[in-house]
């Protein structure tokens, strides 16, 4: 089975804090994505990667960025966190359009 | 505007009791529908995704139809147990791409007690 390991399960950070979240698949996917899920919102893509050194912008990107240097591999940046940044941070990785994605256990972040 | 639009928002049901959830969607042009269970704390886990061509779809207990002329699909869920206490989140695929063509609607929260 594919997996989609999370870094962490909960972090606290401070407003204004660097935080990085990294996401590591293990089945050679191209395609990783990274979502935030709140509650009566859903799941919103932020932003989605088709390769190594490749990024697109999601629905939601503002005060996000994200790094894909190996495949395996794809990291969400928060530059200067924010508490509107608080929730619920999912990864997924997926062969393509008609397989299914894959999600990691999820990083609830609260950010004070 | 594409669309996923679930109901009931909430369901509460007794052990061993059967129950469907809703979807209805409005995605233009459809590629799949893929039904996720996300336990509370944890991250969604797929359990079924039909194509266009697919009207329906099992995995145990948990049945799951598409009706592509209407864009409505079901997930039937059989003799309920405590452990599908969950989110279930329908997912509309658009045209052929990934990523940014997912459609999620916003969940079904079901609770089964004893």
């Amino acid at each position: 089975d594919v997996k989609v390991t999370q870094s962490s399960r909960y972090l606290v950070k401070r407003t204004g804090e660097k935080v990085f979240l990294e996401c590591v698949q293990d089945m050679d996917h191209e395609n990783m994505f990274w979502y935030r899920q709140d509650p009566g919102l859903g799941l919103r893509l932020i932003y989605f990667s088709y390769d190594v050194k490749m990024k697109e912008k999601g629905d939601i990107p503002e005060g996000y960025s994200v790094s894909r240097e190996k495949k395996e591999r794809f990291s969400l940046i928060l530059e200067s966190a924010s508490t509107n940044q608080t929730s619920m941070y999912l990864c997924a990785s997926s062969q393509g359009a008609d397989y299914g994605y894959t999600f990691g256990s999820g990083t609830r972040l609260t950010v004070v | 505007k594409n669309q996923v639009e679930q109901s009931p928002q909430s369901l509460i049901i007794l052990e061993g009791k059967n129950c469907t959830l809703q979807c209805n969607y409005t995605v233009s042009p459809f590629s799949n529908l893929r039904w996720y269970k996300q336990d509370t704390g944890r991250g969604p886990v797929s359990l079924t995704i039909m194509t266009f061509s697919e009207n329906t779809k099992s995995n145990g207990r948990y049945t799951a139809t598409l009706d592509a002329d209407t864009k409505q699909s079901s997930l039937h869920i059989t003799a309920s147990q405590l452990s599908d206490s969950a989110s279930y989140i329908c997912v509309v695929s658009e045209g052929n791409q990934a990523g940014t063509a997912l459609i999620f609607g916003k969940g079904t929260t079901l609770s089964v007690s004893s």
